[in-house]
């Protein structure tokens, strides 16, 4: 399974729109793009998984490019609770296994 | 439901001692995970259970065992602790199995663990 690459932090202001960009330039074919979020002194917390183009709940929308080497997790109108760090790993279909990079630390302002 | 549940949840050791990390899970599902989070660092698989009565290394499976004694429960065990050992543990579980193959996994709060 391939690592990913997202940007290291963020920020933002109640309100906005954020969008979090995942890179995985070696995405095999069977490989699902899954999103979590984590709080301090937390699990991490499923969010949305896709496999190509647009995928939407609740919450989120996650919009994968044709060529699949990377992903855009939006989140509408954030909040302070949205303060988290957000991972974006691969799960093979096969294997069922996780593998986290680093993920992006967004802190929301007032 | 509590969902997976981590045992302890704070414990400190001394270098050489031996240790268990419980896990249960009440979602009835049939694949288990044991992570390892050090600071700043995303998570890193240990040990996983596809199914009751098999277990597969992770990327990081030195220094570690695991039982997967009931479809419930997932036991990580640290014979001989070290300070590099030093982390946060998660257990995670996720369907699987006849549920179908892209399910999410749900994870426990965490047992942080310090090796003196």
């Amino acid at each position: 399974l391939a690592k990913t690459t997202q940007p290291i932090s963020m920020d933002s202001y109640e309100g906005q729109e954020v969008n979090i960009t995942c890179s995985h330039n070696n995405i095999a074919t069977n490989d699902y793009i899954t999103w979590y979020q984590q709080f301090p002194s937390q699990g991490p917390r499923f969010i949305i998984q896709g496999y190509k183009t647009k995928v939407t709940n609740e919450v989120a929308s996650l919009f994968i490019p044709a060529d699949r080497k990377s992903s855009t997790l939006s989140l509408p109108r954030v909040s302070l609770s949205d303060t988290a760090v957000y991972y974006c790993p691969l799960m093979n279909t096969g294997f069922q296994k996780l593998v986290f990079g680093t993920g992006t630390r967004l802190l929301v302002s007032p | 439901n509590a969902g997976v549940t981590q045992t302890p949840k704070f414990q400190v050791l001394k270098t050489g001692q031996s240790m268990t990390l419980q896990c249960a899970q009440d979602m009835n599902h049939n694949s288990m995970y044991w992570y390892r989070q050090d600071p700043g660092m995303g998570l890193r698989l240990i040990y996983y259970s596809a199914s009751e009565g098999t277990t597969d290394k992770g990327e990081v499976p030195n220094g570690y065992n695991v039982s997967r004694l009931n479809k419930r429960e997932f036991s990580l065990r640290l014979e001989s602790a070290a300070p590099s050992q030093t982390s946060v543990y998660f257990c995670a579980s996720s369907g699987g199995g006849q549920r179908g193959p892209n399910q999410p996994q749900h994870f426990g709060d965490g047992t942080r663990l310090s090796i003196l």
